[in-house]
């Protein structure tokens, strides 16, 4: 199994450019997360899906969106990149009920800088 | 709003020496997890301890999860390098996870 994955690994932007990062688990997860990491920020949540279908604002959605395109893969767009959103951005998914609650599962990351 | 503070911030120290780092927060939690995320990787789950008072242990590593369900702490017995990176501690009440800023370990040969 391959766990989760992310496409690309590395992006450069130009300001105002159109991107659209892409994530996949094969785990038969029902929840899936965006996150942006900068130093001395931690981890914070951009969106998340808890279930197909059903996307929700996490704590920095500004800029960006998401679709749930089926169970395996979400998705997160930027619209028009700004250099405030160069980061590292980290899918994860976890399922939900049981001991194993919430219990997340990350990708490699994907580094973009814009410029 | 639900806030899991990390310290130390940093730790530096020499291969041999026992460490601890805590996790701490004013809110109760269901569960807390541990995670270590190595340079250039993403986290990658550690353990998940659930009961209060409960003590989990992973080889040289053992985590302590505070009676009271708020608070939470990793020691490391006889650090290796292997043991450098960054650690994070995630506290669940209710999706999504609440994450701590983390502790960034090294440990020099």
């Amino acid at each position: 199994n391959a766990g989760v994955t992310q496409t690309p690994k590395f992006q450069v932007l130009k300001t105002g450019q159109s991107m659209t990062l892409q994530c996949a688990q094969d785990m038969n997860h029902n929840s899936m997360y965006w996150y942006r990491q900068d130093p001395g920020m931690g981890l914070r949540l951009i969106y998340y899906s808890a279930s197909e279908g059903t996307t929700d604002k996490g704590e920095v959605p500004n800029g960006y969106n998401v679709s749930r395109l089926n169970k395996r893969e979400f998705s997160l767009r930027l619209e028009s990149a700004a250099p405030s959103q160069t980061s590292v951005y980290f899918c994860a998914s976890s399922e939900e009920g049981g001991p194993s609650s919430y219990e997340q599962y990350f990708g490699p990351g994907t580094r973009l800088t814009v410029t | 709003t639900q806030l899991l503070e990390q310290s130390p911030q940093f730790l530096s120290i020499q291969e041999g020496e026992n460490l601890t780092v805590y996790c701490n927060s004013s809110s109760v939690f269901s569960s807390l997890q541990w995670y270590r995320q190595e340079p250039g990787e993403g986290p990658v789950l550690l353990v998940t301890v659930v009961t209060g008072g409960e003590v989990k242990k992973l080889k040289r590593l053992t985590f302590q999860f505070g009676d009271a369900r708020k608070d939470s702490s990793l020691h490391i017995t006889a650090a290796q390098p292997g043991d450098t990176g960054l650690y994070l501690c995630a506290g669940a009440w209710n999706t999504p996870l609440v994450f701590g800023k983390g502790t960034r370990l090294s440990v020099i040969a």
